[in-house]
């Protein structure tokens, strides 16, 4: 089956800096890449999502971009706020969707 | 845009009892739903899949006959926990598919999830 890995599992920036967050995924048969940003005690929120027809998408302060070849994907969160703090979550879908472990992010005012 | 409710959002019960959670799809019609438990700072691990009006699909691992899931209608999954055990605790997450979804067939949307504790 997919695998996908995650880094970092933790990230803590400054209000207003950027935000990375990197996934890389195993099967290259793979081609819907959701990103999810879930809150404490809540489920997950859909926050954007690229297909493998595509290299890059932005909807406003966040962007993600795929590299089919080396089989990874990034989001990228400009101007962070600290609303924008909780736990953000990749997936690539083959079939069904796999996840990777997460990352908690945490933006200080 | 497309949204999933849970119901309930949090349930207490005592060991050896059953536990039902609801899962609709408010706006669109589901026909797969998805069934994910969720450890504390630990990812989703899906559960089963269900498909209306068929049998769900269990990951390997789960027990069939613990967790019971029924999809009766296009909005309506139910989990059911049998003679539910402390070891059962934890947050169980739906998630449904929008298959006439403008973001494409395969974009999954969840529901808020239901904190289950056994005592």
């Amino acid at each position: 089956g997919e695998n996908v890995e995650q880094h970092p599992s933790t990230l803590s920036v400054q209000e207003g800096d950027s935000a990375v967050i990197k996934c890389t995924y195993s099967d290259s048969a793979s081609n819907y890449f959701p990103w999810y940003k879930q809150e404490l005690g809540k489920g997950p929120q859909l926050i954007i999502d690229i297909r493998s027809n595509v290299g890059e998408k932005k909807d406003q302060r966040i962007a993600v971009t795929l590299n089919k070849t080396a089989k990874h994907f990034s989001l990228h969160i400009t101007e962070t706020q600290p609303e924008d703090s909780a736990v953000y979550f990749c997936a690539a879908w083959s079939g069904r969707l796999y996840f990777g472990r997460g990352t908690q992010l945490t933006v200080w005012p | 845009g497309a949204v999933v409710s849970q119901h309930p959002s949090w349930v207490i019960c005592k060991s050896g009892t059953s536990v039902k959670i609801e899962c609709r799809s408010l706006d669109f019609q589901a026909t797969t739903m998805f069934w994910y438990r969720q450890f504390p700072k630990q990812s989703l691990m899906l559960m089963a899949t269900s498909n209306e009006g068929s049998k769900a699909t269990y990951e390997q691992g789960v027990e069939k006959d613990k967790f019971l899931i029924n999809h009766a209608s296009l909005t309506l999954s139910t989990l059911t926990v049998t003679s539910a055990h402390p070891e059962d605790s934890s947050f169980y997450i739906c998630s449904a598919r929008d298959p006439a979804g403008r973001r494409g067939t395969d974009t999954q949307y969840f529901g808020p999830g239901t904190r289950l504790t056994v005592l």
